[in-house]
C-alpha cells in the first residue's frame, strides 16, 4: 500500500499564476515531509520541508502547507515560472520506517508561457 | 564538480549478466542510499548504509547486493540481471538530518 500518494500525474499552469501540488499520506507517525524537484537527466534536488509540528513553511516563492487532520500537504509556487517545469516528489519519514524517506509517485508540472 | 557521481550513466545488459553500478560522493556524509525509480511508482529504496560497517535492506532488496568500500563509495550489484530490473537507479547521501543529495542517475536496460 502506498503511504504517500500524489494523485495527479501532471499539472499544467500558466506562467505567473499559482501552481498547487498535492500530496496525501496515510501514516500518522510521519514527522517530516519534504518536497523534491527533478529535471530530466538529473537527480532529485531538495526544495522545501515541513515538520509535523508546523502547518506552514515558506521559502521565497515556495510555501508548503500541512493539514494533519486531513493527512494532506500541498506545495504552492507563486508566481510560477518556466524554470519550475519539472517533476515534483513528495516524501515523508517516520520512526517506523527507520527514518528512511517514503516517496510519492511524483507530479509533472508544466508551466505554459 | 558534482558532489555525488554515478557510473555508468547508461547501461544496456543482457538477462543473466552480473553488473555493478558505482556511486562516489565528496560531501563527507556517512549515510548513503540506493533507489530505483519506475514510471508511476516514485523512488523505492533498495539498500542504505549509515556507515562503512552498517548496511541495511530497503523496501526492494531482492535481486540486489551492495558494497560500501569506503565512506565515499557505495556500489550496487545485480548478480543476475532480469528484465524487470530495467529502471532508473539513483544513489543519494545524507548527513544526520533528513535532506538527501542525489546523483544524476543510471539508466539501466536489461534485455
Amino acid at each position: 500500500d502506498q503511504q504517500v500518494k500524489q494523485n495527479s500525474p501532471s499539472l499544467s499552469v500558466q506562467e505567473g499564476r499559482i501552481s498547487i501540488l498535492n500530496c496525501d499520506y496515510t501514516n500518522s507517525m510521519f514527522d517530516y515531509f519534504l518536497w523534491y524537484k527533478k529535471y530530466p537527466a538529473e537527480g532529485p534536488t531538495f526544495l522545501i520541508s515541513i515538520s509535523s509540528i508546523k502547518d506552514k513553511n515558506e521559502d521565497g516563492r515556495f510555501t508548503v502547507f500541512l493539514n494533519k487532520s486531513a493527512k494532506h500537504l500541498s506545495l504552492h509556487i507563486v508566481p510560477s515560472q518556466p524554470g519550475d517545469s519539472a517533476v515534483y516528489f513528495c516524501a515523508a519519514r517516520s520512526a517506523d520506517s527507520n527514518y528512511q524517506l517514503i516517496w510519492g509517485a511524483g507530479t509533472k508540472l508544466i508551466i505554459k508561457p | 564538480d558534482a558532489d555525488v557521481t554515478q557510473t555508468p550513466r547508461n547501461r544496456i545488459t543482457k538477462t543473466g549478466k552480473r553488473i555493478m553500478l558505482e556511486c562516489s560522493q565528496t560531501k563527507g556524509h556517512d549515510r548513503m542510499y540506493w533507489y530505483r525509480q519506475d514510471p508511476g511508482l516514485g523512488l523505492r529504496l533498495i539498500y542504505y548504509s549509515f556507515d562503512v560497517k552498517d548496511i541495511n535492506k530497503g523496501e526492494i532488496s531482492d535481486g540486489y547486493s551492495v558494497s560500501r568500500q569506503a565512506q565515499a563509495k557505495f556500489s550496487l550489484s545485480l548478480e543476475s540481471a532480469i528484465p524487470n530490473q530495467t529502471a532508473l537507479y539513483f544513489c543519494a547521501t545524507s548527513g544526520p538530518g533528513y535532506e538527501q543529495y542525489f546523483g544524476p542517475g543510471t539508466r539501466l536496460t536489461v534485455t
